[in-house]
């Protein structure tokens, strides 16, 4: 079974660009979830989907982040205009569905913000 | 609010040597699930293991085993005769019934050194 895919693995950009990342989840999980770990620190959700409809947004600075799960399947995380701050590692996670506690992780992508 | 502490920020062990990594956790729920997740240095959340706060019966799996204690809102994690492979981060986290939200601690760096 494949796990949860993302891409790019590493993004730098500078402050004020903006930036995009892809989420695949396991093929059948209707529950995606998007955390952010900065540095020294454990991961924080940003944003938690049930098929295509948004569960759980009250930690995402809406000011500057965005996410869509159109189809209910793949997911993108956008920042713009990213600031020094938002130097993470942003991970997509997937579960089955709503009540299924295990959640499947992906490898995450860095980010540098100069 | 839900809350998990790791007070060990890292910890080394000579290999073959048992290491436990400490957690205390906060909560109002009277049910709750907690979890150790491994994350190595590829970056994903590895998942370990999930307890229910009604099943306080300590678990072994192999060289790992977990020490559950609700009186002391404790929820421990022993390696015993540690491997290098062993190498990782791990964090404690927790959430709550009907809202799949984890609430992680800020991780416990562990290195075995062969």
């Amino acid at each position: 079974e494949a796990g949860v895919a993302q891409s790019p693995r590493y993004k730098i950009i500078e402050k004020r660009q903006s930036v995009a990342f892809w989420c695949n989840p396991i093929s059948g999980h209707a529950t995606l979830y998007w955390y952010q770990q900065i540095l020294g620190q454990g991961p924080k959700l940003l944003i938690q989907f049930q098929n295509n409809g948004v569960v759980d947004d009250s930690q995402l600075p809406k000011d500057r982040f965005s996410a869509e799960r159109l189809k209910g399947v793949d997911s993108t995380l956008k920042i713009q205009p990213a600031k020094l701050e938002d130097s993470a590692v942003y991970l997509c996670a997937s579960s089955f569905d709503r009540g299924d506690t295990e959640a499947f992780f992906g490898q995450g992508t860095r980010l540098t913000v100069v | 609010a839900q809350k998990v502490t790791q007070a060990q920020t890292e910890i080394s062990v000579v290999e073959k040597e048992d290491v436990t990594l400490d957690c205390v956790y906060e909560t109002r729920d009277t049910t709750y699930y907690l979890f150790w997740y491994k994350q190595p240095p590829s970056g994903e959340l590895v998942f370990l293991i999930r307890r229910n706060s009604f099943d306080e019966q300590n678990e072994i799996s192999g060289r790992y085993s977990w020490n559950f204690q609700k009186s002391t809102s404790s929820f421990n994690f022993t390696i015993t005769a540690s491997q290098v492979v062993d190498s990782a981060v791990y964090f404690c986290a927790l959430s709550t019934y009907g809202n799949e939200k984890l609430t992680f601690g800020t991780g416990t760096r562990l290195t075995i050194i062969p």
